[in-house]
């Protein structure tokens, strides 16, 4: 069994660009986190999705950032005209969801950097 | 609402020393908790849990003791190894869905020959 699969493992772009982010969870896992990690930093929750209902969106920095599960399972991350504090490592998780003690299973994450 | 504090670091120790990386949380009823580890360049994965007051639990020569009476969920382990140089992230888990999932800020730990 794969774990959870994050491509690309490292992304460089120029700042205003759009860039695309995307994560294949575990199979059967009903539950997806994205998170983002900024350097020496914690993890600032970003959007749960959880089954077809409808996603957390509430960690969002702003109206740039946009995240979609297709099927419940493969799901991308999307940073519209991307800014150099955006720059960060992007986690995805994903866990079998509904269940309180569930951990979440990561992924390697992508270094995004804006340049 | 729930929280999660961690001992900030860094925290540097030479190898066979004793570890203990503090954590507390604040929450209403009984919250599972976590431990996970990040080693270098690797995303997060989960070094091991307890989900009621007493539990311990235990891998790779890790423990934690869910410690209701004092809210803690310290990690320990007896002699540590280079190997265990990572950043260690306490968590909580109150119900299910992203609003009831809370990271601390992680503690770095380097282990030095």
């Amino acid at each position: 069994g794969a774990g959870v699969s994050q491509s690309p493992s490292n992304k460089v772009t120029e700042k205003g660009k759009d860039v695309e982010l995307r994560c294949d969870p575990i199979s059967g896992h009903t539950a997806l986190y994205w998170y983002r990690q900024s350097l020496g930093q914690g993890l600032e929750f970003l959007i749960y999705f959880q089954g077809n209902s409808a996603p957390d969106k509430s960690g969002l920095p702003s109206d740039r950032f946009s995240a979609e599960r297709t099927g419940g399972s493969v799901s991308t991350l999307t940073i519209q005209r991307t800014q150099q504090e955006d720059s960060a490592v992007y986690l995805c998780a994903s866990s079998l969801g509904g269940r309180r003690a569930s951990p979440l299973h990561f992924g390697n994450g992508t270094r995004l950097t804006v340049t | 609402g729930d929280s999660v504090t961690q001992m900030e670091g860094p925290v540097t120790l030479s190898e066979e020393a004793f570890l203990t990386i503090n954590c507390t949380y604040t929450a209403t009823g009984y919250p599972s908790l976590f431990w996970y580890v990040q080693y270098p360049g690797e995303g997060l994965q989960l070094l091991l849990k307890a989900t009621k007051a007493d539990d311990k639990g235990s891998n790779k020569g890790f423990e934690a003791t869910y410690r209701k009476e004092t809210t803690s969920f310290h990690l320990e382990k007896g002699s540590v190894q280079v190997s265990d140089s990572a950043v260690y992230f306490c968590a909580l888990s109150h119900g299910t869905g992203a609003n009831n999932l809370f990271f601390g800020t992680g503690t770095r730990l380097t282990v030095i020959p």
